[in-house]
């Protein structure tokens, strides 16, 4: 069936360092890939989204990249900061009539001060 | 403040009983998504409705049901509640029309179901 994998599940580094979390998805139909940062005690807010004609997207210290081949996409984080310290969650949906979206696992990201 | 609403903010029952979730979408939001969220299950899709319509369907129990009114407010029934149905029930909205080949959701704060 249809899934989205996601690593690592937890992820620790130092403030101004990079993180990268990678995620694969199975269902070659897919054509828009969000990613979602989710706060203690509160629901997942979108950050970045990237669509399948695109390789890559930038958000000022976020970025998306699309491997449409491979089925892989990774979420880059630059400059890290102690604010940016959440659960992050990758996604995969493809359009049409309705919009299934599969979820990865999550990544817990720690950054220290 | 993503402008989407959910009642309750936490529910606490017995098993056996039956409860009503509650989501109202983003103003112009003609799409709602149900999304269960278990500590070894994490964001599990249930449902879509679009415009008062089921549109996609996920892994959602029998026992689970959900609907969405003309003025587009939805809720998720859950009947014959079983302790492996505490979770946090989030809801989500988009613009999202039927023919888009992509949707940006804006999540709820989410209600914290517990089944005693």
């Amino acid at each position: 069936g249809e899934n989205v994998e996601q690593h690592p599940s937890t992820l620790s580094v130092q403030e101004g360092d990079s993180a990268v979390i990678k995620c694969t998805y199975s269902d070659s139909a897919s054509n828009y890939f969000p990613w979602y940062k989710q706060e203690l005690g509160k629901g997942p807010q979108l950050i970045i989204d990237i669509r399948s004609n695109v390789g890559e997207k930038k958000d000022q210290r976020i970025a998306v990249t699309l491997n449409k081949t491979a089925k892989h996409f990774s979420l880059h984080i630059t400059e890290t900061q102690p604010e940016d310290s959440a659960v992050y969650f990758c996604a995969a949906s493809k359009g049409g009539g309705g919009f299934k979206t599969i979820f990865g696992a999550g990544t817990r990201l720690f950054v220290k001060a | 403040d993503s402008g989407v609403t959910q009642t309750p903010k936490h529910l606490i029952t017995a098993t056996g009983q039956r409860v009503t979730l509650r989501c109202s979408p983003r103003s112009g939001d003609l799409s709602v998504y149900w999304y269960q969220q278990s500590l070894d299950q994490g964001l599990q899709f249930l449902i879509h409705y679009y415009n008062g319509e089921e549109r996609a369907k996920g892994n959602i129990l029998e026992r689970f049901s959900a609907q969405q009114f003309p003025d587009l407010h939805s809720e998720l029934n859950l009947s014959s509640l079983e302790l492996g149905d505490s979770a946090l029930y989030f809801c989500a909205s988009s613009v999202a029309t039927g023919g888009r080949s992509y949707n940006e959701q804006f999540f709820g704060p989410g209600t914290r179901l517990t089944v005693l």
